[in-house]
């Protein structure tokens, strides 16, 4: 069974400071999603990443993806009260022919004070 | 705008009534997702359709939930009877699945559901 796991679960940092959020996987995978979701709200699609080594900016978030570490990461630059959320990360596995599935991780509630 | 439009936004029902979700995916796409969110769990995967086929209803309880897709407009999510553990927001996503291509999951506003 695929297991996606995020750390931390819990971030809170100042504005201006950087971090990085890891999402770790347990199987093969060809593609990698982050999502954002605000209190209340939908989740919103941040990244795509489909190959080992692609890397993505936004902003002040940056994903990167290493399928044979079976790793990403979600960097967070100079980081401003906005980007409080919480933040998944999904990992598409496509399990023969059409089937595929997306599996998430916990998410990250990322707090960011003034 | 192309959204996910799902119905109703909030329910609030009384225990061991039938509870029916309803989901529009964005036209043209061709795999619906459903997924369930609470504190505890998280995001849970219940069920997803492709091409208005089940393919893996393996995270729903089956002797009270059932999904379906009637026609390629309308996904729907039923619990009968509906239980207080069942009280969670139920996320619809669709997306165009196609290989080798960026896939993504577009997600609807969710169904936050009470059941007391």
């Amino acid at each position: 069974e695929l297991k996606v796991e995020q750390n931390p679960l819990f971030l809170s940092m100042q504005e201006g400071k950087n971090y990085t959020i890891y999402c770790n996987y347990s199987t093969t995978s060809d593609r990698l999603y982050w999502y954002r979701q605000d209190p209340g709200k939908s989740l919103e699609s941040l990244f795509v990443l489909l190959s080992n080594g692609a890397v993505k900016q936004e902003g002040r978030l940056m994903a990167s993806l290493d399928t044979k570490a079976r790793l990403s990461t979600l960097h967070i630059t100079a980081a401003v009260h906005d980007l409080s959320a919480t933040y998944f990360c999904a990992v598409g596995i496509n399990s023969g022919g059409s089937n595929y599935k997306l599996t998430f991780g916990k998410g990250t509630l990322l707090t960011v004070n003034p | 705008d192309a959204r996910v439009t799902q119905t109703p936004r909030h329910k609030v029902t009384e225990m061991g009534q039938e509870v029916t979700m309803r989901c529009q995916p964005i036209l043209g796409h061709n795999t619906v997702f459903w997924y369930r969110q609470t504190m505890m769990q998280g995001l849970e995967l219940l069920a997803y359709f492709r091409n208005r086929a089940p393919l893996d209803d393996s995270g729903m309880p089956k002797d009270r939930f059932s999904a379906e897709m009637p026609d390629a407009t309308l996904a729907t999510l039923k619990i009968q009877p509906s239980e207080p553990r069942d009280s969670a927001v139920y996320f619809c996503a669709s997306g165009l699945v196609r290989p080798k291509a960026n896939t993504e999951a577009f997600f609807g506003q969710g169904t936050r559901l009470t059941v007391v």
